[in-house]
């Protein structure tokens, strides 16, 4: 059973608008929230994380929200640029002492295009 | 520092041949973990270790062993290779606590035929 999903497997936007990618998790045992950017034939980058215990933070073009009693969390690029266009994915970080210590799940993944 | 290096970049095994896949970080992190990486199916968990001497299972282990003699060296080997291992694996490191923003390798591009 997936942990962690990101039901969009794409998403395409016009450069300088607003891009905003989704991602659900199912259990409530993670203590942070973390996007990574990953582009062809590179490993993954830390982009932006979010605690458990804040509803939102902000880093630059780059903006995390989290809603709990929802269990969900979004990203949002303001304004998108072509060079953004990438496979962003989100993942959680499981509580110490929980069955999901030492681990940090993904989803599947969210492939951006931001066109000229 | 180098940061996290894989070794291979690319890899052509037949059926039932065995290799390890080479994983050396130089941040001394205490955490390292094996991803594999798939169409569809993200990023997935094969094996992680919180610290020297000490490995544990994530979501797709089978095939696969583990070890973690040094904090430095993760090596993950394949012992009977199957077309079903053909994927892109990465390697991974961070430090304990805080926000857990893992470090990746540049990825080892496997294939079994």
């Amino acid at each position: 059973d997936q942990q962690v999903k990101q039901n969009s497997p794409s998403l395409s936007v016009q450069e300088g608008r607003i891009s905003i990618l989704n991602c659900d998790y199912t259990n409530s045992m993670f203590d942070y929230f973390l996007w990574y950017k990953k582009y062809p034939a590179e490993g993954p980058t830390f982009l932006i994380s979010i605690s458990s215990i804040k509803d939102k933070n902000e880093d630059g073009r780059f903006t995390v929200f989290l809603n709990k009693s929802a269990k969900h969390l979004s990203l949002h690029i303001v304004p998108s640029q072509p060079g953004d266009s990438a496979v962003y994915f989100c993942a959680a970080k499981g509580v110490r002492g929980s069955s999901n210590t030492g681990k940090l799940i993904f989803g599947q993944g969210t492939t951006l295009q931001v066109k000229p | 520092n180098a940061g996290v290096t894989q070794t291979p970049k690319f890899q052509v095994l037949k059926t039932g041949q065995s290799m390890t896949l080479q994983c050396a970080q130089d941040m001394n992190h205490e955490y390292m973990s094996w991803y594999r990486q798939d169409p569809g199916m993200g990023l997935r968990l094969i094996h992680y270790s919180v610290g020297a001497g000490i490995t544990d299972q994530g979501e797709v282990p089978n095939g696969y062993n583990v070890s973690r003699s040094t904090t430095e060296d993760f090596p993950l080997r394949l012992l009977s290779a199957a077309p079903s291992q053909t994927s892109v694996y990465f390697c991974a490191s961070r430090r304990g606590g805080g926000e857990g923003g893992y470090t990746f390798g540049s990825g080892t591009r496997l294939t079994v035929v």
